[in-house]
């Protein structure tokens, strides 16, 4: 089966400092995506970031970016300039595409910003 | 979130009952999944689907069923739940290609 884990159960950041969430994946495969979603208290799942494996460069949104090491298998997510609306568990994950393109998840990182 | 509805969002039930619990999408989207979240686990598929009655089972299949007789429902069915199916329960859309993924609002169902 595939896995991915997040060796970080628990992060704290103060607010406007960086902080990065780690993750580490295995696949046999050349080309796929990985993904970060950000679960608030509300429980909604969202979209915070997505890489495809061929691109080299690393992808960006806004705050957020990812350190996307293909040969380690490790795909990082660092926040810059952290909010406190960024309060909220962390995801990694990523499909298989032998079972019909499900998402593995990592275990989570709950990520906690203080003022 | 926009396409995807869940219900009920809440449920609590009796130990041995039956629950259906209903996903539905209006995106016209190939695959469907059931997740189950727990504590320390993230998100664990149940089942999932790649069309109409195509299906398929996940990690933590064992106590549920599924069924899918029109692309836009996706119903997962407790047959006699049990406390340890006590969770929170996501659905999930993709089209094809594992691209992208949109989440329902998910269900949380206690079993007492």
């Amino acid at each position: 089966a595939q896995t991915v884990t997040q060796s970080q159960p628990e992060m704290s950041v103060q607010e406007a400092e960086t902080v990065t969430l780690s993750c580490t994946y295995d696949t046999s495969e050349n080309n796929y995506y990985l993904f970060w979603y950000k679960q608030p208290p509300s429980r909604q799942m969202i979209l915070v970031i997505r890489q495809e494996a061929y691109k080299q460069q690393n992808a960006t949104e806004n705050r957020f970016s990812v350190n996307f090491q293909k040969a380690a298998k490790s795909f990082s997510l660092k926040i810059s300039d952290s909010q406190l609306g960024d309060t909220a568990m962390y995801f990694c994950a990523r499909p298989d595409n032998n079972a019909g393109n499900m998402l593995t998840f990592g275990g989570g990182t709950r990520l906690m910003v203080k003022p | 979130d926009a396409g995807i509805t869940q219900s009920p969002r809440h449920k609590v039930t009796e130990t041995g009952t039956p629950v259906t619990l209903r996903c539905h999408q209006t995106e016209n989207h190939r695959y469907m999944y059931w997740y189950r979240q727990d504590p320390g686990h993230g998100l664990r598929l149940i089942h999932y689907s790649y069309g109409v009655k195509d299906t398929d089972k996940g990690e933590v299949s064992d106590g549920y069923s599924v069924s899918r007789s029109k692309t836009e429902d996706f119903l997962l069915t407790l047959e006699s739940a049990t406390s340890s199916q006590t969770s929170v329960y996501f659905c999930a859309i993709s089209k094809e290609g594992g691209y992208g993924y949109t989440f329902g609002s998910g269900t949380r169902l206690t079993v007492v």
